[in-house]
């Protein structure tokens, strides 16, 4: 156990609907990343944010965005779903304590989009 | 831009075998390496890392050396069990600022008894 925790477990959804994903980092982290891991494109890096601000960007849609809030737990929201999302999205979380960080992460959430 | 490439999978050995799993990288500057484990319906696990040139990363077994002059990062382990069927990534992360991790697109590893 990371300590990362993700919710929900799945998350069955229709195209054009928003859905809200969760993670709480471990105690004490201060960075929180996001990661999409689908099978034909593999594990992507999203976006990242440290004590809740925007830190770096990857690869993310506009219909997507994310927030952290002042607990630390962090928000990805996806928005006009379409067929491709569909994958399983990860969260990761760090301490920013060393060079380079390592990242620990959660179990996370099974998106399928029908 | 940085990015990895692993040997294509998938990869079945049986227990006791011999385990090299090939990942070489291009990336600016000297980049952190790591290999990231994931087991069945779980997330990933960091298995090992090494942060500069010559550093060898280990754990339960595993082993990778940060190779600068061939720019790779291969994992073995001497003897493998069906315990260690999973996922393997290899990655890399710059240093300092934005700590994103590239991945790999995974190599699948099946032991059988």
């Amino acid at each position: 156990d990371s300590g990362v925790t993700q919710t929900p477990k799945h998350l069955i959804t229709a195209t054009g609907q928003r859905v809200t994903l969760r993670c709480s980092p471990r105690s004490g982290d201060l960075s929180v990343y996001w990661y999409q891991q689908s099978l034909d494109q593999g594990l992507q890096f999203l976006i990242q944010y440290y004590n809740g601000e925007e830190r770096a960007k990857g690869n993310i849609l506009e219909r997507f965005s994310a927030q952290q809030f002042p607990d630390l737990h962090s928000e990805l929201n996806l928005s006009s779903l379409e067929l491709g999302d569909s994958a399983l999205y990860f969260c990761a979380s760090s301490p920013r304590t060393s060079n380079p960080e390592t990242q620990y992460f959660g179990p996370g959430t099974r998106l399928l989009v029908l | 831009g940085d990015s990895v490439t692993q040997m294509e999978g998938p990869v079945t050995l049986s227990e006791e075998a011999f385990l090299t799993i090939n990942c070489t990288y291009t990336a600016t500057g000297y980049p952190s390496l790591f290999w990231y484990v994931q087991y069945p319906g779980e997330g990933l696990q960091l298995l090992l890392k090494a942060t500069k040139a010559d550093d060898k990363g280990s754990n339960k077994g595993f082993e990778a050396t940060y190779r600068k002059e061939t720019t790779s990062f291969h994992l073995e382990k001497g003897s493998v069990q069906v315990s260690d069927s999973a996922v393997y990534f290899c990655a890399l992360t710059g240093l300092w600022g934005a700590q994103k991790l590239v991945f790999g697109q995974g190599t699948r590893l099946t032991i059988n008894p």
